[in-house]
């Protein structure tokens, strides 16, 4: 079974500061990619980041980057320079395999964030 | 462009009516997703498709059924429609990972009553 977990509902930060959301998850794959996704209040799922579990390097795109710690099996997203725009959901997920080519998605609670001017 | 497409934005049925959730796919991904989202509880599977007649279970299939005849079609279907239905549906697609990248994208979500 695979699970994710994220620990923080909600949270609030200062525009221009950076933020850490938390991710923890679960599994038995050895070979597994973690995501993170943006869900602005207008419904859509904005593909933010992915990380391969077997990947050397943390991954980073722009102002996100995704703290990868294996042996503690967490994937925190952190967000430099925090802008009014920001505000939103997000979700971390895992993919896993369950045979060659048959994957399971499976996303966590989400987390609420809103920054203030 | 990329495009994942649900037959409706916004649903009202009847307790006990069967009710068809339809997502389109344009990208030529092998694999679909179903999912609701309710606030506090994020996305939960309902079922996922690899390949076409393939399915499996996700984490909450119980009152669900899927039909995948054709690669770029994935229907989500309630047999007899209950109020504890009421959610948002969202439809995703991806590629195989075979150790890549493969993000999944989403429909626009399907807002369904009960009533």
């Amino acid at each position: 079974a695979q699970k994710i977990t994220q620990t923080q509902p909600g949270m609030f930060v200062q525009e221009k500061e950076a933020v850490t959301l938390d991710c923890t998850y679960d599994t038995s794959d050895p070979s597994y990619g973690l995501f993170w996704y943006k869900q602005p209040s207008s419904g859509e799922m904005i593909f933010l980041i992915y990380q391969g579990s077997y990947d050397q390097q943390n991954a980073t795109e722009g102002r996100y980057s995704l703290n990868f710690q294996k042996a503690r099996k967490s994937a925190n997203l952190v967000i430099s320079a925090s802008q009014l725009g920001d505000s939103a959901m997000y979700f971390c997920a895992m993919r896993g395999s369950l045979t060659f080519g048959n994957e399971k998605l499976t996303f966590g609670t989400g987390t609420r964030l809103t920054i203030i001017p | 462009d990329v495009k994942v497409t649900q037959s409706s934005r916004y649903l009202v049925k009847r307790t006990g009516e069967k009710v068809f959730l339809e997502c389109v796919q344009d990208m030529d991904h092998e694999n679909m997703f179903w999912y609701r989202q309710d606030p506090g509880l994020g996305l939960r599977l309902i079922y996922f498709s690899y390949d076409v007649k393939m399915k499996e279970k996700g984490d909450i299939p119980e009152g669900y059924s899927v039909s995948r005849e054709k690669k770029e079609r994935f229907s989500l279907i309630l047999e007899s429609a209950s109020t504890n239905q009421t959610s948002m549906y969202l439809c995703a697609s991806s590629l195989p990972a075979q150790g890549q990248n493969t993000e999944a994208f989403f429909g626009q979500g399907t807002r369904l009553t009960v009533v």
